[in-house]
């Protein structure tokens, strides 16, 4: 497939263990996010998304937490599973006329069973 | 089934040779948007449309064009390539920027020598 994990920071962790993915974001003016999961050879597929009058939002088997003041989104995956390993990215968007999204550049998770 | 399609999926073409990669959804979008990917940076976002007609540029837009002229398409138009526009494409589209997921194509490989 695609080689799309260089340069990327790294998690590796144990089958069933949990995974915090972190991401940082610039834009203050950022109030929607969105995790992308996105495995070799293919487009990248949507996670979750929290918008910024929340702090936390959980899905199956991920939550995501946002923590404005520091401008910081992680996404935990609770009983991590070697179908897990994939590059992980966040995205941003500041809404009102901006409709760009923009993506940090990624994460790559290796589940080892 | 729903889905993004793209073409071609591999593409090797020279410098000069005018190109266009094809793009379309089956899920009466109104949001499509079309990125690269490269090692170390990540998406990053070229152009994007709200709607026919629509169109704007994303963070990435020299050296490219779109059209959309109908809701189910949305071409990227490389009128001139030149060996920097060497990537991999993803178009995407949804409901709208925050209205809902992205789904993403499966991705073109584009080498220009």
């Amino acid at each position: 497939g695609e080689s799309v994990g260089l340069h990327l920071p790294t998690l590796s962790v144990q089958e069933g263990d949990n995974s915090i993915i972190n991401c940082a974001y610039s834009n203050s003016a950022s109030d929607y996010f969105i995790w992308y999961k996105q495995e070799s050879g293919k487009g990248p597929q949507f996670i979750i998304d929290i918008r910024s009058n929340m702090d936390k939002r959980q899905g199956q088997r991920v939550t995501v937490l946002l923590n404005k003041t520091v401008k910081h989104l992680s996404l935990q995956i609770a009983a991590t599973q070697p179908g897990d390993s994939a590059v992980y990215f966040c995205a941003e968007n500041s809404g009102g006329s901006n409709y760009k999204l923009t993506f940090g550049k990624g994460t790559l998770l290796t589940v080892n069973p | 089934e729903a889905q993004v399609t793209q073409n071609p999926r591999y593409l090797i073409t020279v410098t000069g040779k005018k190109l266009t990669v094809t793009c379309s959804q089956n899920m009466n979008h109104e949001y499509m948007s079309w990125y690269r990917q490269d090692p170390g940076l990540g998406l990053r976002q070229i152009y994007y449309s709200m709607n026919v007609e629509v169109t704007d540029k994303g963070d990435v837009p020299e050296g490219y064009k779109v059209s959309r002229k109908e809701k189910r398409n949305f071409p990227l138009i490389l009128e001139s390539p030149s060996p920097n526009q060497t990537s991999l494409y993803f178009c995407a589209s949804s409901l709208g920027v925050r209205k809902s997921e992205q789904f993403f194509g499966p991705g073109t490989r584009l080498t220009v020598l």
